[in-house]
């Protein structure tokens, strides 16, 4: 089965830098990635995906690259709020929606 | 905005007990999933419907996991006896039938067992 590894697991910085959340996935099969944003106590929330015949997206200041030769993928968060502070999850699909998560990452902006 | 629903928020149940969880999907969208969230990781899928049909359940631990979806809208997923390792988050997500993939998440039941 697919096997989606992430990294890192918890990442810290200064309200207006950049973060970058990378995973990698196993199956060549999978073919859509999407990202979710988990704040506590709430359930994951669809922020951006991205789908195999396309290398990159960006949607205001989130963006997501896909190199599917190597088998991985990335979330860019720029110019980040506080508000940007939760859990980020990546996930490969393969098939018929056959969702495989990441570990996530916990991402804390410091103002 | 349509959400999905989930009831009950919390449970606290001693073990050996039965316990179950209810999902009402966004209107309209054929697929329903159950995923089980052990803290600290990400969630894990326990049983996939298409309208009233079980298309995926190969994680769900059937000795003692059940779930239903009798008229193809809302789910219920029950354990019975519940044990200590089930403490955990159960999301329910729903999509839309077809090459749609984006799932949308429920805010979870929050499940103790003691």
């Amino acid at each position: 089965g697919e096997n989606v590894e992430q990294h890192p697991s918890t990442l810290s910085v200064q309200e207006g830098d950049s973060a970058v959340i990378k995973c990698t996935y196993s199956d060549s099969a999978s073919n859509y990635f999407p990202w979710y944003k988990q704040e506590l106590g709430k359930g994951p929330q669809l922020i951006i995906d991205i789908r195999s015949n396309v290398g990159e997206k960006k949607d205001q200041r989130i963006a997501v690259t896909l190199n599917k030769t190597a088998k991985h993928f990335s979330l860019h968060i720029t110019e980040t709020q506080p508000e940007d502070s939760a859990v980020y999850f990546c996930a490969a699909v393969e098939g018929y929606q056959k969702v495989t998560f990441g570990t996530g990452t916990k991402l804390q902006v410091i103002p | 905005e349509a959400e999905v629903a989930q009831s009950p928020r919390y449970k606290i149940t001693e073990k050996s007990q039965a316990v179950a969880f209810w999902c009402d999907p966004i209107s309209g969208h054929a697929t329903l999933y159950w995923y089980r969230q052990i803290l600290g990781q990400g969630p894990e899928l326990l049983v996939q419907f298409q309208d009233e049909s079980v298309v995926d359940d190969s994680q769900l631990p059937k000795d003692r996991f059940s779930a239903e979806r009798l008229k193809g809208v809302d789910s219920t997923l029950k354990i019975q006896p519940a044990e200590l390792g089930d403490s955990a988050m159960y999301l329910c997500a729903s999509s839309l039938e077809g090459t749609t993939y984006e799932q949308y998440f429920g805010p979870g039941t929050r499940l103790t067992v003691t």
